[in-house]
């Protein structure tokens, strides 16, 4: 069935870049999300990305998305201690305008 | 403001004493949906529901019930809790693809 997979962990140094990477499988996907959950908070909608689109930037977000090899991407420039959080990539279940499936969410640790 | 409302945001109670988390939304959203955190396993999805008693089973149904008699709100009804069902378990609604999910705060369910 599909899936959508994520590193469990990533760890950057205040003021890089930080990527965090996810696969999906279901090539038919129309949206791919990324979704942020900061300690003891619900999960926040960050941004998406339409299928037909490569790339979206806003602000210190950028989204890469690879079709070819179902890979998504999500840059967050000059790192700060408040994106320390999980990170969970989610797409669209082909023929729903709802459900989604979810990566199991990457925590993003941010060293001084 | 706009948000997905659950109650009790932590709850410890024992095994087989009937539960109920309630989740309501102010935006006319068709669409909501149950959801539980576990470390390691992203999120599950329990239930969902399309509209006004349309409801249908996610990934994880075993054990919870759901009702949706009034579009703003849709239960979680646990009539048998056991302990496998200690989770943080989220409600979320949405309007359509292209605006996500909206997320409550998420309950913290101990069942001992």
């Amino acid at each position: 069935g599909e899936d959508v997979e994520q590193s469990l962990f990533l760890s950057v140094r205040e003021g890089d870049s930080s990527v965090i990477n996810c696969t999906y499988t279901d090539s038919s996907s129309t949206y791919l999300y990324w979704y942020k959950q900061e300690p003891g908070a619900g999960l926040q909608l960050l941004t998406y990305i339409f299928s037909n689109m490569d790339m979206k930037q806003d602000q210190r977000l950028t989204v890469l998305l690879n079709k070819k090899d179902k890979h998504l991407s999500l840059r967050i420039a000059d790192t700060q201690t408040g994106d320390s959080a999980i990170y969970f990539c989610a797409e669209s279940v082909t023929g729903s305008n709802y459900q989604l499936i979810w990566g199991a969410g990457t925590k993003l640790i941010i060293k001084p | 403001e706009a948000q997905v409302t659950q109650n009790p945001r932590y709850l410890i109670t024992v095994t087989g004493k009937k539960l109920t988390v309630t989740c309501s939304q102010n935006m006319n959203h068709e669409y909501m949906s149950w959801y539980r955190q576990d470390p390691g396993l992203g999120l599950r999805q329990i239930y969902y529901s399309m509209n006004v008693e349309v409801t249908d089973k996610g990934d994880v149904p075993e054990g919870y019930k759901v009702s949706r008699k009034e579009k703003r709100n849709f239960p979680l009804i646990l009539e048998s809790p056991s302990p496998n069902q200690t989770s943080l378990y989220f409600c979320a609604s949405s309007y359509g693809p292209a605006s996500g999910y909206t997320f409550g705060s998420g309950t913290r369910l101990t069942v001992v």
